[in-house]
């Protein structure tokens, strides 16, 4: 139990809609990370976000987007959807944002475009 | 740019077999190393980790030792159970430095243990 949640847990869209995924982290991470894991890879990194700003992002186009909120939760949206999304999006916060920082990941949501 | 190489499995053991799984990392710098592992239906678990080189990480059974002259940094169990199958996966976040701590995981390696 890392006391990330994330909600919902499965999602079906269709291709072109959009997505909104939930995070909610530990009480007093200020930072949350995105990533992307399609089936039998490894998790590929999508952004970050500090104090509700973002700090870095990863190999995806700007219709992946991101907000992370005062009480600690964050959203991952997607527009647009295309087949090639579908994946276990996870969530991972942090106290701090320094590399020796442990990240503790939810338990994610799979997501699939039809 | 930093990668991670990760033995592919999947891997079958017996129950109280000797587990190993190669983890080899290129960075440039020295940079603290992890060991994830992923249980069915579940998210990421930190499962150890070690910062610095010679450095050994342990956890339930599981070690793992940074190896800076072999940039390796191979997960081990002297005997493992049922309740240890699950994907496994070795990270290393930035070397470079920088305020971004994006994490760069291997493939994973599935580990099934038979009773």
């Amino acid at each position: 139990e890392t006391g990330v949640t994330q909600s919902p847990t499965h999602l079906i869209k269709t291709r072109g809609q959009q997505v909104t995924l939930r995070c909610s982290s530990q009480s007093g991470h200020n930072t949350v990370s995105w990533y992307q894991q399609a089936l039998g890879q490894g998790p590929q990194f999508i952004f970050q976000y500090y104090r509700e700003e973002e700090n870095g992002r990863g190999n995806f186009p700007p219709r992946f987007s991101g907000l992370q909120f005062p009480n600690y939760s964050s959203e991952l949206n997607v527009n647009a959807l295309e087949l090639d999304d579908s994946a276990l999006y996870l969530c991972a916060s942090s106290l701090y944002r320094g590399a020796q920082e442990t990240q503790y990941f939810g338990p994610g949501t799979r997501l699939l475009v039809l | 740019g930093d990668s991670v190489t990760q033995m592919e499995g999947p891997v079958t053991l017996s129950e109280e077999a000797f587990l190993t799984i190669n983890c080899t990392y290129t960075a440039t710098g020295y940079p603290s190393l992890f060991w994830y592992v992923q249980y069915p239906g579940e998210g990421l678990q930190l499962l150890l980790k070690a910062t610095k080189a010679d450095d050994k990480g342990s956890n339930k059974g599981f070690e793992a030792t940074y190896r800076k002259e072999t940039t390796s940094f191979h997960l081990e169990k002297g005997s493992v159970q049922v309740s240890d199958s699950a994907v496994y996966f070795c990270a290393l976040p930035p070397s470079s430095g920088g305020s971004n701590y994006k994490l760069t995981f291997g493939k994973g390696t599935l580990l099934t243990v038979n009773p």
